[in-house]
């Protein structure tokens, strides 16, 4: 079966614009969570998905959103983007939360945000 | 602060070369996972440790959950080059759903020179 798919792959905006990524599940899974990977900070937790409702979310500004779709599907957005946005944002998605783990986890390739 | 620390940060040996990445924090976990990560991918997942004192074997691979469950080790004999990538420990609490509850360590980059 499919795995996660994130979709773009690369992507350069420019500082103060805003950013739309997306994560298309692996098929049956309901459960989409987002998390941002840098050198410095290694992987940190944005937020948790399941059935179109956010569950949890972690300790970023409020400029960084997301929403799941009833497909599953999902995308996070960042407005008034700063170059400390740069990152690696990756999707990873489960059948249930709770149930992503342990074991239950499957992440994207992600996506490579370079702000400048 | 659930703050898994990785120990070394950066790895360099030879092919054929034995290796132990260590993680280590002062909470309790519940289960412990280790993924690789490869330049340009998401982490993959590699073993999930549950028990206190647990050692798990995948081919050369051996993961050991501490007995106190606060701390893990990776073991590699006979690194080969595949075996590049970024090691991750992630620890989560039971009872306690949601990915925001899975906690990643701070990663060691391993290269196996051929």
């Amino acid at each position: 079966k499919a795995g996660v798919t994130q979709t773009p792959r690369y992507l350069i905006k420019t500082r103060g614009q805003q950013v739309t990524l997306s994560c298309s599940p692996i098929s049956g899974h309901r459960s989409v969570s987002w998390y941002q990977q840098t050198p410095g900070q290694g992987l940190q937790f944005l937020f948790e998905y399941f059935s179109e409702t956010q569950r949890n979310k972690g300790n970023f500004p409020g400029r960084f959103s997301g929403r799941q779709f009833s497909n599953s599907r999902s995308e996070m957005n960042v407005s008034t983007l700063e170059l400390g946005d740069s990152a690696l944002y990756l999707c990873a998605s489960s059948l249930y939360p709770g149930k992503g783990l342990p074991g239950g986890y499957t992440f994207g390739s992600g996506t490579r945000l370079t702000v400048v | 602060t659930q703050l898994l620390e990785q120990s070394p940060q950066f790895l360099s040996i030879q092919e054929g070369e034995n290796l132990t990445v260590y993680c280590n924090s002062s909470s309790v976990f519940s289960s412990l996972q280790w993924y690789r990560q490869e330049p340009g991918e998401g982490p993959v997942l590699l073993v999930t440790v549950v028990t206190g004192g647990e050692v798990k074997k995948l081919k050369r691979l051996t993961f050991q959950f501490g007995d106190a469950r606060k701390d893990s080790s990776l073991h590699i004999t006979a690194a080969q080059p595949g075996d590049t990538g970024l090691y991750l420990c992630a620890g989560a609490h039971l009872g306690e759903t949601g990915a925001n509850n899975l906690f990643f360590g701070t990663g060691t980059r391993l290269t196996v020179i051929p």
